[in-house]
């Protein structure tokens, strides 16, 4: 994948779990980033936009970052409905482009 | 409510042609580009590329150019994705999306556009 994610990350419940996203100058560095949750058998849902802001719905848990040509993740409070695989994506010249994904266990 | 419904899951064979559909509901079809997005078994998100229903106008990823076309009717808010000569290699779930996002200061760029709503989904398969 053109971003790097790491493939799974793991927490308790309560604890604080990061997923960094690594990209480029062409893609991350000069472009908003998007993260996306999916649960297994179910399409990808919006998570956040525009490097950190969340849509409608989606609880404040959640925040998202970007530094340059990286951007993270952050899930605050892990919850048991927060397992699921998380995708980074951004543009990179008009084509968009995603992570390889993220699985988070909650242990 | 923003809706995409995609069409059911295909059972196909090598060579085979195939259209999926895509159908919106809840808002102006034509002023939005209609994303597809590939995962195959076990892997994640692949983008195949992007059609705006207003003018037809279409981009497509690298990797899908010349393997797959894009369209739409607009007069049942539908864009389809289709495949002249399936391969066994194409087995994946698609999933189509409309591209959501806001133009700051009126200035519109593809870096303030985002996948949302997504379809459910349509699984396709193709062995011999």
């Amino acid at each position: 994948s053109v971003l790097t994610q790491p493939p799974s990350a793991s927490g308790t419940p309560g604890q604080r779990v990061t997923i960094s996203c690594s990209g480029s100058s062409s893609n991350i560095g000069s472009s908003n980033v998007y993260w996306y949750q999916q649960y297994p058998g179910m399409a990808p849902r919006l998570l956040i936009y525009m490097n950190d802001r969340r849509p409608s719905g989606i609880p404040d848990r959640f925040s998202g970052s970007k530094s340059g040509a990286s951007a993270s993740l952050a899930i605050s409070g892990l919850r048991s409905e927060d397992e699921a695989d998380y995708y980074c994506a951004t543009w990179d010249d008009s084509l968009k482009v995603f992570g390889g994904g993220t699985k988070v266990t909650v242990l | 409510e923003v809706q995409l419904v995609q069409s059911g899951a295909e059972v196909k064979k090598p060579g085979e042609s195939l259209k999926i559909s895509c159908t919106a509901s809840g808002y102006q079809f034509s002023g939005y580009w209609i994303a597809w997005v590939r995962q195959m078994p076990g892997q994640g998100l692949e983008w195949m590329g992007r059609f705006f229903p207003s003018n037809s106008q279409t981009q497509y990823s690298p990797a899908f150019q010349g393997q797959v076309t894009l369209s739409a009717d607009n007069s049942i808010n539908t864009a389809y994705l289709q495949w002249s000569a399936l391969k066994a290699s194409d087995t994946a779930m698609y999933y189509c999306a409309r591209l959501s996002g806001i133009c700051p200061n009126n200035v519109c760029s593809i870096s303030t556009h985002w996948f949302d709503p997504w379809g459910q989904g349509t699984q396709v398969t193709v062995s011999s």
